[in-house]
């Protein structure tokens, strides 16, 4: 099975609260897990690209862990903004091919 | 840099048509990909290239040709549009392949209608 789930589908909260979003994927054939940002009318970017079992990435607010052992990566926000807003991608690449989840869909509420 | 350059943006054509989307990338990428992206689906593999002459398919290659005769050109070429390829397309490309530590640059994207 390939399929790379992401929850929630979509969260609203609160400008200045934390958050948290959930990638699952298999374990078996890991080469690394990729977290993307998509804003409305733009391309998705990339945020962290992770390969190894405990990995932790950080950039700014937002970070992302990594186990690959039981298969799931966690993406934080701290203090959300309303710029934060976006749908968040994680994809899981088994060599040369990627294989995204559906996203996740943060609005943040001034 | 332009990073990766998609044309057209828009598109309508009319069922059995055929048409080329193009996709230019100038950071010397070696790796490039199309994607295709449906209401509920995650973004989804059509075709990809590890490298100048080397294409292989990805989870929906069916009705979609693709050629990398160069580094930096990727066209997507749909034989005979069928209504079921009304989607987003995108193409990305990546520094090296294998590994995937190097994450993607995207296009802009391609909305294309068949009716």
């Amino acid at each position: 099975i390939l399929n790379v789930e992401q929850s929630p589908q979509s969260l609203h909260v609160q400008e200045g609260d934390s958050t948290n979003f959930t990638c699952s994927f298999p374990s078996s054939n890991f080469y690394a897990l990729h977290w993307y940002r998509w804003e409305t009318a733009k391309s998705p970017e990339a945020l962290f690209v992770m390969t190894l079992n405990g990995d932790e990435k950080k950039k700014g607010r937002i970070s992302a862990t990594l186990n690959t052992k039981e298969g799931y990566s966690y993406l934080y926000i701290k203090g959300s903004q309303p710029e934060d807003s976006a749908t968040y991608l994680c994809a899981r690449n088994t060599g040369n091919q990627f294989y995204f989840g559906t996203g996740t869909s943060l609005t943040v509420i001034p | 840099n332009a990073g990766v350059t998609q044309t057209p943006k828009f598109q309508v054509l009319k069922t059995g048509q055929s048409m080329t989307l193009q996709c230019a990338q100038d950071m010397n990428h070696e790796y490039m990909s199309w994607y295709r992206q449906d209401p509920g689906m995650g973004l989804r593999l059509i075709h990809y290239s590890v490298g100048a002459g080397i294409t292989d398919q990805g989870e929906v290659p069916n009705g979609y040709n693709v050629s990398r005769s160069t580094t930096e050109d990727f066209p997507l070429r749909l034989l005979s549009a069928a209504p079921s390829q009304t989607s987003v397309y995108f193409c990305a490309s990546s520094p090296v392949t294998g590994t995937g530590d190097y994450g993607y640059t995207f296009g802009s994207g391609t909305r294309l209608t068949v009716v």
